[in-house]
C-alpha cells in the first residue's frame, strides 16, 4: 500500500467551476499535509500546508483535512487555464515527506 | 531571499557513465534533502542531509548513487555507472530543520536522461 494515493486525472473542469482533489494516507500517525502545484517541466510549489482538522482557506485555495477518514482534499474555486498543472499531494509523518504520484488538472477556457 | 540552486538543468549521459548534479540550499538551511522524479510519479527521497550528516538514506540505491554535503552548505549527487531507470529529474529541496512543518521549496532540479 503506498503511503500517498491520488487519483491520476486527468481532471477537466470549465473555467471558472470548482476544482476537487483528493488524496488520501496510510498512516494515522502523519502530522501535516501539504499541496505541491507543478507545472509541466518545472519543480514542485507549494501552495497549501494544513495541519488540523477542518479548512483552510487561502484564496481561491481551500485545503480540507479528516485525520478520521485519514482524507485530505484541495478546492480552487473559479478556476482558471492557468491552474491546468499536476497537484501533488505531500504528508509529513515524523518529519519524512511522502508524495502521492499527482492529479493533472485541466482547465478548459 | 534567494532559492535553492541547482546545476547542470539539463544531462544526457550514455549507461555506464557517470554524472554528478550540484546543489546549493537557501541561506541558513540546515537540513538538505535530494529527491527523484521519475516522469509520471511524486517526488522520491533519496537522501536527506542534517548539516553535513546524513539523517535518512534508505531509499538511495547505494551500489551507484552516492552523496555529499560538505561543510554543512553545497551538495553533490552522483550516479556511477548509470542505468537507463535513472532518468528523471532530480530535485534539491532546503529547511530551515528538520521539523518539516512548513513545506520546504524545491530548486528548478536537473534533468537527466540516460540513453
Amino acid at each position: 500500500q503506498k503511503e500517498v494515493e491520488q487519483n491520476s486525472g486527468p481532471l477537466s473542469v470549465p473555467e471558472g467551476a470548482i476544482a476537487s482533489l483528493n488524496c488520501t494516507y496510510s498512516d494515522r500517525g502523519s502530522q501535516s499535509f501539504f499541496w505541491y502545484r507543478q507545472y509541466s517541466g518545472k519543480s514542485p510549489e507549494l501552495i497549501m500546508s494544513i495541519y488540523s482538522n477542518g479548512d483552510k482557506e487561502d484564496g481561491r485555495f481551500t485545503a480540507q483535512l479528516n485525520k478520521a477518514s485519514q482524507y485530505v482534499s484541495l478546492l480552487i474555486r473559479d478556476s482558471q487555464p492557468s491552474d491546468s498543472a499536476t497537484y501533488l499531494c505531500a504528508v509529513n509523518n515524523f518529519n519524512k515527506f511522502y508524495f502521492g504520484s499527482g492529479t493533472k488538472l485541466n482547465v478548459k477556457p | 531571499e534567494a532559492g535553492v540552486a541547482q546545476s547542470p538543468r539539463y544531462k544526457i549521459i550514455e549507461k555506464r557513465q557517470s554524472v554528478a548534479f550540484w546543489c546549493n540550499p537557501i541561506s541558513g538551511h540546515a537540513t538538505l534533502y535530494w529527491y527523484q522524479q521519475i516522469l509520471g510519479q511524486g517526488p522520491k527521497l533519496l537522501i536527506q542531509f542534517q548539516n553535513n550528516g546524513v539523517v535518512d538514506d534508505s531509499q538511495l540505491p547505494k551500489d551507484r548513487f552516492s552523496a555529499e554535503r560538505l561543510k554543512g552548505v553545497d551538495s553533490t549527487l552522483k550516479i556511477q555507472p548509470a542505468k537507463l531507470e535513472d532518468s528523471a529529474v532530480y530535485l534539491c529541496a532546503s529547511s530551515f530543520d528538520r521539523t518539516i512543518n512548513y513545506g520546504y521549496t524545491f530548486g528548478s532540479g536537473t534533468r537527466l536522461t540516460v540513453v
